[in-house]
């Protein structure tokens, strides 16, 4: 079971917004900053967002992060077929004393 | 360019030593975290250890410690994975990507194309 607490699946169709959720506690999210991560099907992940809600070079602006408390989210707009992918967050953990990650969202595009 | 170039796919017997690279350039090698990450097939990431070849610091997963050895070879900038007695549940794909980080910073930016092992029992 992971730290971090992720909706298995989202969907929404092509020129819309999605939000995934990542629920953490005082030990992780609530001290630390949260990073998104990016797969595409049988590919390595990517980082998309780090710091709660920079983007590094590269990654468009449609994807956006925040982060309140304990739980934190990653909001897609204008959807595109190409997004369809897992999405990961992750936090450093106190009781780890190293990074955790969510259980990942499968992200699909109708 | 930040590149990180793993080995490639193992096929093992369960009780077999291995040990994987990740060969890496575009960077300052020694003054970097570099982590594992593992991913069992359909599953999510899970953070195995983390490196720091300057000093050869080393931080397991609870999870991990003692499953898994990491280990750094500056002269070549190169991170390895090793296992001395595989078990069919080693079954996944690794990843090794950089950590950053500072105090208010900690994520993994840049990663490795993965290894896929497969183990047989």
């Amino acid at each position: 079971q992971s730290a971090l607490t992720q909706p298995p699946s989202a969907s929404e169709t092509p020129g819309q917004r999605v939000t995934i959720s990542c629920s953490g506690s005082s030990s992780n999210i609530g001290t630390y900053t949260v990073n998104w991560y990016q797969q595409l099907p049988g590919t390595a992940p990517k980082l998309l967002i780090y710091n709660n809600f920079q983007r590094p070079s590269g990654v468009p602006d449609r994807f956006s992060g925040s982060k309140s408390g304990t739980s934190a989210s990653l909001a897609i707009s204008g959807l595109q077929s190409g997004d369809e992918a897992d999405y990961y967050c992750a936090a450093w953990d106190d009781s780890l004393n190293g990074p955790v990650f969510g259980g990942g969202t499968k992200l699909t595009v109708l | 360019e930040v590149q990180l170039v793993q080995s490639g796919a193992e096929v093992k017997k369960a009780g077999e030593s291995l040990k994987i690279s990740c060969e890496t350039s575009g960077f300052r090698f020694s003054s970097n975290w570099i982590g594992w990450v593992r991913q069992v097939p359909g599953k999510g990431l899970e953070w195995m250890g983390l490196i720091y070849p300057g000093d050869s610091d080393i931080r397991y997963s609870p999870s991990f410690q003692g499953q898994v050895t990491i280990s750094a070879d500056k002269s070549i900038s190169t991170v390895y994975l090793q296992w001395s007695s595989l078990k069919a549940s080693d079954t996944a794909i690794y990843y090794c990507a950089t950590h950053w980080w500072n105090d208010e910073s900690r994520y993994f930016d840049y990663w490795g194309q993965g290894t896929l092992l497969t183990v047989s029992s």
